[in-house]
């Protein structure tokens, strides 16, 4: 069973197009997130959601918009996609949120290559 | 949040042990110590999580000093498989947020 998937896997686009992303988690989890992976391997946090609720929005453009229906799914959509938005974007999700003193790992879904052109 | 210094690259043969010190000067009292795995073309994945002292599990060891200021982890007996990014993190136990540097790419030779 996986555990955290997405979809797709890879996405192939022109400039000014809207897409978008699709995650889903099967683990029963609370919070899901957002990161994004540039050419040079760094992995940024872009956005939470705790129960369908947004805890942490990374300044990302507001062309970037995180939809939640359910606490087993976020997905991500894009819209006007620009060359520098061409990275891969990885769903995560964890058991707890802040603020028990605890923390919990992310589960890392497998990704989704985004090559805008 | 504490950021966090560890080598870009290594290099190892098979049946080595690895170890991989990270450096996180700023850590503050709330914060724990985390490092995870990235092979290509996936998702990180979870190792080790510690806050002070040694942490072992059936994947890795961390060692921690007294001061926190930096952690090591250890891989004992690499494999070709073990080839991968390896990340240290602080992360906040207020937050739970990961702050992810550059890693640092463990190349296992046979």
């Amino acid at each position: 069973d996986t555990a955290v998937s997405q979809t797709p896997k890879y996405l192939v686009t022109q400039m000014g197009n809207d897409k978008s992303i699709k995650c889903e988690q099967n683990l029963g989890h609370d919070t899901m997130y957002w990161y994004k992976q540039d050419s040079k391997k760094f992995l940024k946090i872009m956005f939470s959601y705790n129960n369908k609720e947004l805890i942490i929005n990374e300044t990302v453009p507001n062309r970037f918009s995180p939809k939640s229906p359910d606490k087993a799914h976020l997905n991500l959509h894009i819209n006007s996609l620009e060359l520098g938005d061409s990275a891969v974007y990885f769903c995560a999700s964890s058991q707890e949120f802040s603020g028990t003193g605890l923390y919990n790992e992310q589960f890392f879904g497998p990704g989704t290559r985004l090559t805008v052109l | 949040l504490a950021k966090t210094t560890q080598p870009i690259s290594m290099d190892s043969y098979e049946g080595q042990e690895v170890n991989i010190t990270c450096s996180h000067n700023n850590i503050a009292t709330n914060d724990y110590i985390t490092w995870y795995q990235q092979f290509p073309s996936q998702g990180p994945r979870f190792i080790i999580q510690g806050y002070k002292t040694k942490v072992t599990n059936e994947v890795a060891s961390l060692f921690i000093p007294a001061d926190r200021k930096s952690s090591t982890l250890s891989l004992p007996r690499v494999s070709l498989s073990d080839t991968a990014v390896y990340y240290c993190l602080v992360v906040s136990s207020n937050t739970g947020k990961l702050i992810f540097g550059q890693g640092t790419t463990l190349q296992v030779k046979p």
